[in-house]
Formats: structure tokens, C-alpha cells, sequence
């Protein structure tokens, strides 16, 4: 069945790097996300890629795409405390009767340290 | 500006009681979407409407319900049938898949 599987928590010190990685099911997901949620609020879209491309950079944000292994990864470049959020992996789900549904990881704790 | 409007922000609710939670979206998105948010359990979808007039169960449908009787609006209602409503609920909506989804900010529902 459609799945995807986040490890759910990572620290950093502030400056550092953040690479948080994705695995998912569905071979045919035409997009894939990453939304970022603050405490007690919304998801936010923070950035997304194509299935055709294997990387997208946007400011500090880094999107990797590994189809044959299944894999996403974000990495946030300079990672403030600012950065420190859940975010959320997703994945389209295609098919019959899927249209326009996405598939979320369980999210992962970004924890970042000053 | 354009957006989707969750409310109350905060609800309240005895056991044995029904409540209702508002969706509200002027973005002309035709698909809505309802999730649960439990604490390290990521999102899990209650229902979702792609269209006015026709709505589809989630994975976690058992002890909710829903109307879309206008494209702007998808309430959820929590009923008693529900055994464990006390969670994070949030709304979102869509143009088409390729564009990803639009969150509410959520409604914190807890049982008393």
C-alpha cells in the first residue's frame, strides 16, 4: 500500500546544516512536498518538485529527489531557530479514485539549538 | 485575500455531545479535505469532497461526518460515536493535486 516514512526528530545547532530525509510508495507521484507546521498552527507549503527533476533549490532550502531508491530529502542551509518546526513529507497519490489526494510521513521535529 | 478560515480556534466539548467544526475557503478550490492530527502520529484523513454534493470516507471516518453543500464550505462533525475526539483538526483545500494543498490553522477540539 502507499506509504512514506520520515524519521521523527532531528537536532542541530544554529548555523548548521538540516537534512531531513523521506522515503515513499508510490512510484507514480507526479509531485512531492515538504510543508512546514509551527506550533499549534497550519501546514504551510514550503517547497515542492516534479518527478522529472532531482533537484530544486529555493533560497535555503535544498530538495533532492532519488526516484530509483525512493527517496526525498530537504536540506535547510544556515538552519536558524526560526527553522525549528515539524515538516512534513508528501507525496501525490495517483490511480483510480486517488486523484488529488496526498499521502503524508509522520512528520519530523526539527529541534534546532542556539 | 484568499485563504481558508478554520473555526473556533479552540473547542470544548462534554462527552456524549456532537460538535461541528468550520471550514470556510474562498479560493474556488473544488476538492476539501478534513485530517486528525495526534501528537507523533502525523496526519490521517477523516474525509475528503472533490466536488459539491459528493464526499468520500477517509481512513479514520468511523464516528464523524461531513456536508458540502457549497464549494466554499466542508464542516466536520465530531459525534458522540466518536471514542477519542480530543486531537488537533485541520482543513485543507485544492485546486488540483499538482499544486499541493492549502491548510487551515486548525481547530484544537478537547473532550471534558
Amino acid at each position: 500500500g502507499e506509504d512514506v516514512e520520515q524519521s521523527l526528530f532531528l537536532s542541530v545547532r544554529e548555523g548548521d546544516s538540516s537534512v531531513i530525509n523521506c522515503t515513499y510508495t508510490d512510484s507514480s507521484s507526479t509531485y512531492l512536498y515538504w510543508y512546514k507546521q509551527e506550533p499549534g498552527a497550519g501546514l504551510q507549503l514550503l517547497t515542492y518538485i516534479f518527478s522529472n527533476m532531482d533537484m530544486k533549490q529555493d533560497q535555503r532550502l535544498t530538495v533532492r529527489l532519488n526516484k530509483k531508491d525512493k527517496h526525498l530529502s530537504l536540506r535547510i542551509a544556515d538552519t536558524q531557530t526560526g527553522d525549528s518546526a515539524i515538516y512534513f513529507c508528501a507525496e501525490t497519490l495517483n490511480g483510480s479514485g486517488n486523484t488529488g489526494k496526498l499521502i503524508f510521513g509522520q512528520g519530523t521535529t526539527l529541534q534546532v539549538k542556539p | 485575500d484568499g485563504g481558508i478560515t478554520q473555526s473556533p480556534k479552540y473547542l470544548f466539548r462534554k462527552e456524549g455531545q456532537n460538535v461541528t467544526l468550520s471550514c470556510e475557503q474562498n479560493l474556488n478550490h473544488d476538492a476539501m479535505y478534513w485530517y486528525r492530527q495526534d501528537p507523533g502520529q502525523g496526519l490521517r484523513l477523516i474525509y475528503y469532497s472533490q466536488i459539491v454534493n459528493d464526499f468520500q470516507k477517509g481512513d479514520i471516518a468511523e464516528g464523524y461526518s461531513v456536508s458540502r453543500e457549497k464549494k466554499e464550505s466542508f464542516p466536520l462533525t465530531v459525534t458522540s460515536a466518536q471514542k477519542n475526539p480530543t486531537a488537533f483538526y485541520l482543513c485543507a483545500s485544492s485546486l488540483d493535486s499538482n499544486y499541493g494543498y492549502t491548510f487551515g490553522s486548525g481547530t484544537r477540539l478537547t473532550v471534558v
